[in-house]
């Protein structure tokens, strides 16, 4: 069956300290893979995208994303986290054929950001 | 415009009562979603529908009732819910493609509170 996987549910990290959030996936094909931010009580907000090329993708809000298909993994980094990036993170993948199948979700990571 | 506009923001409706959820984007997608998320959970999918049409409906008790009157609208009608029920309630949308970009665009949610 075709999942995602988040394996940390919560990461602290100091302020100005470097951040990566772990993802990997389990599908048949290479998915089409993102990284999305909540707020809470809010709704989504796509971070990055990768679906071909590039391995490492760039994102808004100064994250980025490297893909490893050796490693079936998109971790999201970024080299110095602020306190309003504290959040609820998730990872999604897509299989990208022609039909309209929905976002399969990691369990998601909660990141604390200690001042 | 990349916005998807969900309406209400916030609903508290009793067991017996009928009520709906609106969401519209502008972004000419022609695929739009119905997700589901619980405090601490990732979303859910409730419904898709592409091109107008119903095309997938994961199980959903039918006190849960969409509509998509057009490609620019995806209602959610509610009838006699539970109090498990109370959730975000969000909405989505991504263009078709086979091989094109399907990232999704996320609505701010409707919180539901069932009484």
């Amino acid at each position: 069956a075709q999942s995602v996987t988040q394996p940390d549910i919560h990461i602290t990290v100091s302020e100005g300290a470097s951040l990566e959030l772990r993802c990997n996936y389990s599908y048949g094909a290479t998915p089409y893979l993102f990284w999305y931010v909540q707020s809470p009580g809010q709704g989504l907000q796509l971070l990055l995208k990768y679906f071909s090329g590039d391995t490492l993708v760039q994102g808004i809000k100064g994250f980025e994303a490297e893909f490893k298909r050796s490693q079936s993994s998109f971790n999201l980094r970024k080299p110095s986290v602020h306190w309003s990036d504290a959040a609820e993170y998730f990872c999604a993948a897509h299989n990208g054929g022609g039909g309209a199948d929905g976002l399969t979700f990691g369990k998601g990571t909660h990141l604390i950001i200690q001042p | 415009d990349t916005e998807v506009t969900q309406t209400p923001k916030h609903l508290v409706m009793g067991m017996t009562n009928k009520k709906s959820l609106k969401c519209e984007q502008h972004m000419g997608h022609r695929a739009m979603y119905w997700y589901k998320q619980k405090a601490k959970k990732p979303p859910e999918l409730m419904f898709v529908y592409s091109y107008e049409k119903l095309s997938i409906n994961e199980s959903v008790p039918s006190r849960f009732s969409p509509e998509c009157p057009n490609s620019s609208l995806l209602n959610l009608h509610l009838h006699a819910l539970q109090p498990e029920d109370s959730a975000l309630y969000l909405c989505a949308s991504s263009s078709r493609s086979g091989t094109g970009n399907t990232e999704a665009f996320f609505g701010q949610g409707t919180r539901l509170t069932v009484v």
